[in-house]
């Protein structure tokens, strides 16, 4: 069975240029999280999804960083104006539902790595 | 401000020694994960500890949850080269309706020399 898959791998876009990230998660998978690890820093929490409906996005830096999953299957992360500390790498996760506080083991994709000049 | 701290961030030994990671908080954790990540992918899990004072075992990594579930070790027993790479721990937060979302420490590269 596939695994979490994200689309680019790399991406080195201008500061003010817009990047949209890709996601695929593993197939039946309802939950859909998004992390990011900038340099130096530890990976942190951006968003959540169950199926097509945002759980949680208490960590999305701010209005520039928008994201989708339309149809509850792929999600998408844009970045529009990208700036400079945007930079980082961008993670993917996806896990069966569990109910509140029950872990359920997330898949993490290979991540993208932006780079923003 | 760091929520999980975990310590050392670097750690290089020698083959056939053994080593401890830490992981410390003072928030409680409902669950307690440690993944290893190798270059150019993303975290895999290793363990998964939910109970206070909980060890388990896998191999020559023994994981531990501390009593009042606010830290976790790691500790490889006869490290070899082909434990070297990334450790990660990552919890739950107690309370609330958190759903999975994790909070990671910084990570410890750990390197073991033939």
């Amino acid at each position: 069975e596939a695994g979490v898959t994200q689309f680019p791998s790399h991406s080195v876009i201008e500061k003010g240029q817009t990047v949209t990230l890709r996601c695929d998660p593993i197939s039946g998978h309802d939950n859909l999280y998004w992390y990011r690890r900038v340099m130096g820093k530890e990976i942190k929490f951006l968003l959540h999804f169950v199926k097509e409906s945002k759980q949680d996005e208490s960590g999305m830096p701010n209005n520039r960083f928008l994201a989708e999953r339309t149809g509850g299957t792929y999600s998408t992360l844009k970045v529009q104006p990208a700036e400079l500390e945007d930079s980082g790498v961008y993670f993917c996760a996806s896990s069966f539902w569990g109910v509140a506080g029950a872990p359920r083991e997330q898949y993490f994709g290979p991540g993208t790595r932006l780079t923003v000049t | 401000t760091q929520l999980l701290e975990q310590s050392p961030q670097f750690l290089s030994i020698q083959e056939g020694e053994n080593l401890t990671v830490y992981c410390n908080s003072s928030s409680v954790f409902s669950s307690l994960q440690w993944y290893r990540q190798e270059p150019g992918e993303g975290p895999v899990l290793l363990v998964t500890v939910v109970t206070g004072g909980e060890v388990k075992k896998l191999k020559r990594l023994t994981f531990q949850f501390g009593d009042a579930r606010k830290d976790s070790s790691l500790h490889i027993t006869a490290a070899q080269p082909g434990d070297t790479g990334l450790y990660l721990c990552a919890g739950i937060r107690a309370g609330g309706t958190s759903y999975g979302k994790l909070t990671f420490g910084q990570g410890t590269i750990l390197t073991v020399h033939p």
